[in-house]
């Protein structure tokens, strides 16, 4: 499976845009790049996923690069509920299509 | 998003006994579920993959023998530790696949401590 790259922590002030970038540069051409939150003692909460387009739903925005190599998840007015730690993951196409976590980013939303 | 619900949600259990934690999928019938163990810190990590009316499959350095799994349902999975230690505390999340979507719903996770 690709591996993912993201930074440990950011930080985030409440009402603004929370920009967390992953790189994934040895993604394949059909793998998929999906987004998990988990919140302090929680189960892991899906949050979007994207093949090449450009994606939104309730919850953020998944911008994808041309070439497919980095991946931007935008929370665009980020709230003290959205403390996160966020994990950008590339699946394995084939078989039981596991879920491989990686340290992720811990997301730190200030008033 | 689907429900996942696991029972219980946490357990103290005396060293040398077992444990079983439940994983059910309340809106879809999910052939693949998986289990995770989370130490305090760290990432989750991949124990094992449950199929239903098949034998789990291990991740590398997942004893099979003292992590029993049984996935006798379409709906059910259930994680047995056995012979616990003080070392097996640590939080169990299982996560079940919508064959449709192929989407993964994670439960809300089982802290199981041992004393």
């Amino acid at each position: 499976d690709a591996k993912t790259t993201q930074p440990p922590s950011m930080d985030c002030a409440e009402g603004r845009a929370a920009n967390l970038p992953c790189n994934h540069s040895t993604i394949s051409g059909n793998e998929y790049v999906y987004w998990y939150r988990q919140i302090h003692s929680q189960g892991p909460q899906y949050i979007i996923h994207g093949l090449k387009n450009n994606e939104t739903n309730e919850m953020a925005s998944l911008i994808i690069t041309e070439d497919r190599k980095s991946s931007t998840l935008i929370l665009p007015h980020a709230t003290l509920r959205d403390t996160a730690v966020y994990y950008c993951i590339v699946p394995l196409i084939q078989g039981a299509q596991k879920l491989v976590f990686g340290q992720g980013t811990r997301l730190t939303i200030n008033p | 998003g689907a429900v996942v619900s696991q029972h219980p949600s946490w357990v103290i259990c005396k060293s040398g006994t077992s444990v079983k934690i439940e994983c059910r999928s309340l809106d879809f019938q999910a052939t693949t579920m998986f289990w995770y163990r989370q130490f305090p810190k760290q990432s989750l990590m991949l124990m094992a993959t449950s199929n239903e009316g098949s034998k789990a499959t291990y991740e590398q350095g997942v004893e099979k023998d003292k992590f029993l799994i049984n996935h006798a349902s379409l709906t059910l999975s259930t994680l047995t530790v056995t012979s616990a230690h003080p070392e097996d505390s640590s939080f169990y999340i299982c996560s079940a696949r919508d064959p449709h979507s192929y989407e993964q719903y994670f439960g809300p996770g089982t802290r199981l401590t041992v004393t």
